[in-house]
């Protein structure tokens, strides 16, 4: 049974760099069946897609963000990381780590979610 | 962007009761659409992909149709444990884009 677990600061101060890291526990990361995403959700609102990682190591970002955020992998540690520069208390939210199945866009596995705050 | 709207944005509804929500995309994304669950405090759960085939293990009383701009998530008769906010999202083209959500309270 495949899980994936976030972890990180849980609090960032503005104008600094938030990074998470996703952990994949019961199977590869380096399977060519799946797509490594990060997906975050504000207190109260809505899902907001981030960007995805492919095990070629290909990367496809929000164009909202995409100036501010790098999706990386690490295969030797079967972990995929998120990093988010410049932040400020708008990115406040909780941050979730998903998987797609090859060939489809949907998400059938989700980390329980890291809230990360960003404040002084 | 494709922008995803979910109406109604709140419901109240009875155990048994037969409950829709419906989703609009801003054009058409064929049936590449997805339908979530979520529960207070957790990861939304993917019970419908695509537009129409139930998840393993989701039951029979959650089914969704529609394909182009209009799609319905449709409850057939309420469960306790269904009371949550539920949410589509498209999966058409990126960036990949959620509805706002729909919260079903109970009555």
């Amino acid at each position: 049974q495949v899980q994936l677990q976030e972890s990180g600061p849980g609090l960032v101060k503005p104008s600094q760099t938030l990074s998470l890291t996703c952990t994949v526990s019961g199977g590869s990361i380096s399977s060519g069946n799946y797509y490594w995403n990060w997906i975050r959700q504000p207190a109260g609102k809505g899902l907001e897609w981030l960007g995805r990682i492919y095990t070629s190591g290909n990367t496809i970002y929000s164009p909202s963000l995409k100036s501010r955020v790098t999706i990386s992998v690490d295969t030797s540690k079967n972990q995929f990381s998120l990093k988010l520069t410049s932040v400020t208390a708008a990115d406040t939210a909780v941050y979730y780590c998903a998987r797609a199945i090859s060939g489809t866009d949907a998400f059938d596995i989700w980390g329980q979610g890291t809230m990360v705050t960003v404040s002084s | 962007d494709i922008q995803m709207t979910q109406s109604p944005s709140s419901v109240s509804a009875s155990v048994g009761d037969r409950v829709t929500i419906t989703c609009r995309a801003s054009q058409g994304i064929s049936s590449w659409l997805a339908w979530y669950q979520q529960k207070p405090g957790t990861a939304p759960k993917l019970l419908i992909y695509p537009a129409s085939s139930l998840q393993s293990g989701v039951p029979s009383r959650f089914s969704g149709s529609g394909s182009g701009t209009d799609f319905t998530l449709t409850i057939s008769s309420l469960q306790p444990e269904d009371f949550a906010t539920y949410y589509c999202q498209q999966a058409h083209s990126f960036p990949i884009t959620f509805g706002q959500g729909t919260r079903l309270e109970i009555k």
